[in-house]
């Protein structure tokens, strides 16, 4: 089975930058994904790794390390519209995308 | 607009009915899903789909009856509804199944309340 972690809520202030962390164990699986979900909203496509390393997008980037079953999502400069649950997914083919419970940032002024 | 689209937005109904939500896609994607969110916002797979067929059939009470008539649409079909059943189904669809890169598009979800 899959298991895995993230931290269930986290505060940051609008313009800081603040790490979502998700930590996982599972047997194999071939890529990770991130996604935002506003509240009442459907979740949307965020950053997909496969390799280790880091992936830049704009404000948001995502690292991951296989060795070390860890991830984490990067929000730079954040805006009042960034808090919503951010949800770490590892996909491990034959469609199976699962699920963390997911983290809630609340961003204020 | 290209989109995943579901219906209805919200359902509240007794509990024993028997309900479906309906759920469609026009980007052309072969692989449909149906994830169940609970209270705590827990997203979990329930069933997917692949070019109508099959294939992923998680841990669901046989209650639960997904129906691909094509491709493009996905229904759910929900028997003696009970207030354990009370959560946001999200329909979700992606380009392909197998090993390659899965993103996912979701839809605006369906609430159900079961009173």
């Amino acid at each position: 089975g899959q298991n895995i972690d993230q931290p269930t809520e986290m505060t940051a202030t609008e313009g800081a930058i603040v790490q979502i962390n998700c930590t996982y164990q599972t047997s194999g699986f071939n890529g990770l994904f991130w996604y935002q979900q506003h509240a009442g909203e459907a979740p949307t496509f965020l950053s997909y790794n496969v390799l280790d390393g880091l992936e830049e997008k704009g404000r948001f980037s995502s690292f991951l390390s296989r060795s070390k079953g860890y991830s984490y999502l990067l929000l730079k400069e954040l805006q009042m519209k960034d808090s919503a649950s951010y949800l770490c997914a590892l996909w491990s083919g034959y469609s199976t995308l699962t699920f963390g419970k997911g983290t809630m940032l609340l961003v204020s002024p | 607009d290209t989109a995943v689209s579901q219906t209805p937005k919200y359902l509240v109904t007794q509990m024993g009915n028997d309900k479906s939500i309906k759920c469609e896609q026009n980007l052309g994607h072969d692989t449909m899903y149906w994830y169940k969110q609970d209270s705590k916002k827990f997203l979990k797979i329930m069933f997917s789909y692949n070019n109508k067929e099959l294939i992923i059939n998680e841990t669901v009470p046989n209650r639960f009856s997904p129906k691909s008539p094509d491709k493009a649409h996905l229904n759910l079909h929900i028997n003696s509804l009970e207030l354990g059943d009370s959560a946001v189904y999200f329909c979700a669809s992606s380009q392909v199944s197998g090993g390659a890169r899965n993103e996912q598009f979701f839809g605006p979800g369906t609430r159900l309340t079961v009173l």
